[in-house]
């Protein structure tokens, strides 16, 4: 497969266990939010989004939390499992742009 | 199955030559993105175009060339004067404009000879 991410930080999580993965967002003026999840070699996967009027929200086994304070964005998953290994990253939305994060790998050990 | 497909999944160039990436979409999205993506880095936009013949370029258009001629397809053209093209690239589309969710193709692996 692809490397997506050669000098990507990594997360290693047993499985079953919860996984979080933050996202430090540069613009206070994004308002829009989304979780991507890309598996090596394939295009990136939506996963879940959220909009600034909102702190938290949910999906199935996600959580995305939203902090404006600290401009900074966290992915929830819930009883990790293997099929979730995979490089996650966040995109935050202002004016006409999207601004991608480089992603952090989350490994999931058996 | 509605989708986003791209092709072909490997490209390899040889020097001085210009490739084109196909981008095709029947999720009927008036919006469709080309990024480029690097090890280790976010995605960076090539072109973006919110409706047929009309485009714009992204933060990293030059050595790059589009069209949009129909609203199923964006293809992508890698030319020459782009001397760092070995990359991985995304095509992406959405429902409306660059703020709606964006949903990608599987990538297509750009390699130099």
């Amino acid at each position: 497969g692809e490397s997506v991410g050669l000098h990507l930080p990594t997360l290693s999580v047993q499985e079953g266990d919860n996984s979080i993965i933050n996202c430090a967002y540069s613009n206070s003026a994004s308002d829009y939010f989304i979780w991507y999840k890309q598996e090596s070699g394939k295009g990136p996967q939506f996963i879940i989004d959220i909009r600034s009027n909102m702190d938290k929200r949910q999906g199935q086994r996600v959580t995305v939390l939203l902090n404006k304070t600290v401009k900074h964005l966290s992915l929830q998953i819930a009883a990790t499992q293997p099929g979730d290994s995979a490089v996650y990253f966040c995109a935050e939305g202002y004016g006409q742009n999207f601004v991608f994060g480089p992603g952090t790998r989350l490994s999931v050990l058996p | 199955d509605g989708g986003i497909t791209q092709s072909p999944k490997y490209l390899f160039r040889k020097e001085g030559q210009n490739v084109t990436l196909s981008c095709e979409q029947n999720l009927n999205h008036d919006a469709m993105y080309w990024y480029r993506q690097d090890p280790g880095q976010g995605l960076r936009l090539i072109y973006y175009s919110q409706i047929v013949n009309d485009f714009q370029k992204g933060d990293i258009a030059e050595g790059y060339s589009v069209s949009r001629e129909k609203k199923e397809s964006f293809p992508l053209t890698v030319t020459s004067a782009q001397k760092n093209p070995t990359a991985f690239y995304l095509c992406a589309s959405s429902i409306g404009g660059v703020r709606q969710t964006q949903y990608f193709g599987p990538g297509t692996r750009l390699l130099v000879l």
